[in-house]
């Protein structure tokens, strides 16, 4: 149980391009979803926590208007990079959660490359 | 500031031996401190603490927390090749907004070589 599934697993695109990418939880409802940026080596850096319905909450330092995030549904976040340039290169990964004192679990990752 | 700190940041050991990865934290409005293992790709979760002196334990992986103390251990017993990965801990925090606060620490990369 506890699933969810990231997707695409790796993009790459010229810099201007926007980029989707889809966080599902597949076999459970997620209350919450959260957008972590991975750099290579270093730990996960939360950009981002989202509940359903809700307006996202942004960490500091993170752009909105450049990462776009949409909770539309219980199972289903978007986080848009906007514009894209190749400092935005790095590893995205989401989490969902199903309720508050219940753990996060992680989708696989989106590597994302922008030439 | 809010932080979580872990250490040692990498270790190697051999195949049978224990280890134990320490995290320490200073964070407002705790909530929650969890232990998630990273191989390749997604951080896969371990344990999820919130009382004090409560052992969680699963196979040979085991974990307890000191809210007074504001740390955690993750213990291994007799590892095993499998188990060389990062192992993030991460603390959930209550923000004002009712919105989560999570913040990862470095990580511990931990090479078991037979």
């Amino acid at each position: 149980g506890a699933v969810v599934s990231q997707h695409p697993s790796w993009v790459i695109c010229k810099s201007g391009t926007s980029v989707k990418i889809e966080c599902r939880s597949l076999d459970f409802q997620a209350t919450t979803m959260f957008w972590y940026r991975q750099f290579p080596k270093q730990s996960l850096m939360l950009m981002a926590t989202s509940n359903e319905g809700s307006k996202a909450t942004y960490e500091q330092g993170v752009e909105k208007d450049k990462f776009l995030i949409n909770h539309a549904s219980l199972t289903l976040s978007t986080l848009t990079v906007t514009s894209a340039h190749p400092e935005d290169s790095s590893f995205y990964i989401c989490s969902a959660r199903v309720a508050l004192y219940r753990p996060q679990h992680f989708g696989d990752g989106t590597r994302l490359s922008i030439l | 500031e809010d932080k979580v700190v872990q250490s040692p940041l990498s270790l190697v050991v051999h195949e049978g031996d224990t280890v134990t990865l320490n995290c320490s934290y200073e964070v407002t409005n705790f909530r929650s401190l969890l232990w998630y293992k990273q191989e390749k790709k997604a951080p896969t979760f371990l344990f999820m603490l919130t009382s004090s002196g409560i052992e969680k334990k699963s196979g040979r992986l085991s974990s307890i927390l000191d809210k007074k103390e504001l740390f955690s251990i993750l213990n291994i017993t007799a590892t095993q090749t499998g188990d060389s990965a990062v192992y993030l801990c991460a603390v959930e925090a209550v923000q004002k907004t009712s919105y989560d606060k999570v913040i990862f620490g470095p990580g511990t990369s931990l090479s078991v070589i037979p």
